[in-house]
């Protein structure tokens, strides 16, 4: 079946510090994808996509993703937390060629300390 | 990208009763989605709505309890009804088809009581 995997459901960072957010996906093909964040009381906002090319992926707010086809994942990655960023971070995904919705992750809370 | 805009945002409702959602588009857009976010969870494709066709439910969405409108290219209504308190959650509309990626509205805070 296909599937979106966040393995960490809460993670604390200290401001400052580097993070990395974990997703990984179950699909017969390599899906188009994505990171969302949904602060308190916010919609989601897309940080970053993958479609092709260059599996290191810029987005929003500083954050960068790495595509690995040989392990099914796209990880979320900032070189340096804000307090700001203290939310509930989704992965999703999208299978080409559709016209489907996305299938999300369970999501990651992301707790940072001062 | 496109902003999405979503009435009411929040609503207290009775068990029973039925709400519907308006999701408006400042453009036009040829698809757009409806999901559920239940408290402390992830979120959940309900439907997806194109205009001048029936919407297209998900597994275990039916259309009688989610009946969902799509009169143009910028609006779409979805209706929760006969409520009950398990309908408590945050429906939100997102818009694509111009774009792989989809955006979404501020969503729509339900609690049934």
């Amino acid at each position: 079946a296909q599937s979106v995997t966040q393995p960490d459901i809460h993670i604390t960072v200290s401001e400052g510090a580097s993070l990395e957010l974990r997703c990984n996906y179950s699909y017969g093909a390599t899906p188009y994808l994505f990171w969302y964040v949904q602060s308190p009381g916010q919609g989601l906002q897309l940080l970053l996509k993958y479609f092709s090319g260059d599996t290191l992926v810029q987005g929003i707010k500083g954050f960068e993703a790495e595509f690995k086809r040989s392990q099914s994942s796209f990880n979320l990655r900032k070189p340096s937390v804000h307090w700001s960023d203290a939310a509930e971070y989704f992965c999703a995904v999208r299978m080409r060629g559709g016209a489907d919705g996305l299938t999300f992750g369970k999501g990651t809370h992301l707790i940072i300390q001062p | 990208s496109a902003v999405i805009s979503q009435k009411p945002s929040r609503d207290i409702c009775q068990r029973g009763t039925s709400l519907t959602i308006q999701c408006q588009v400042d453009s036009q857009v040829t698809m757009m989605f409806w999901y559920r976010q239940q408290p402390g969870q992830s979120l959940t494709l309900i439907a997806t709505a194109n205009q001048g066709s029936e919407a297209t439910y998900e597994s275990g969405f039916v259309i009688d309890k989610f009946p969902i409108s799509r009169p143009n290219l910028t609006f779409s209504t979805l209706t929760v009804s006969n409520m009950s308190p398990e309908d408590s959650s945050i429906y939100l509309c997102s818009v694509g088809g111009q774009t792989i990626e989809q955006y979404f509205g501020p969503g729509t805070r339900l609690t049934v009581t």
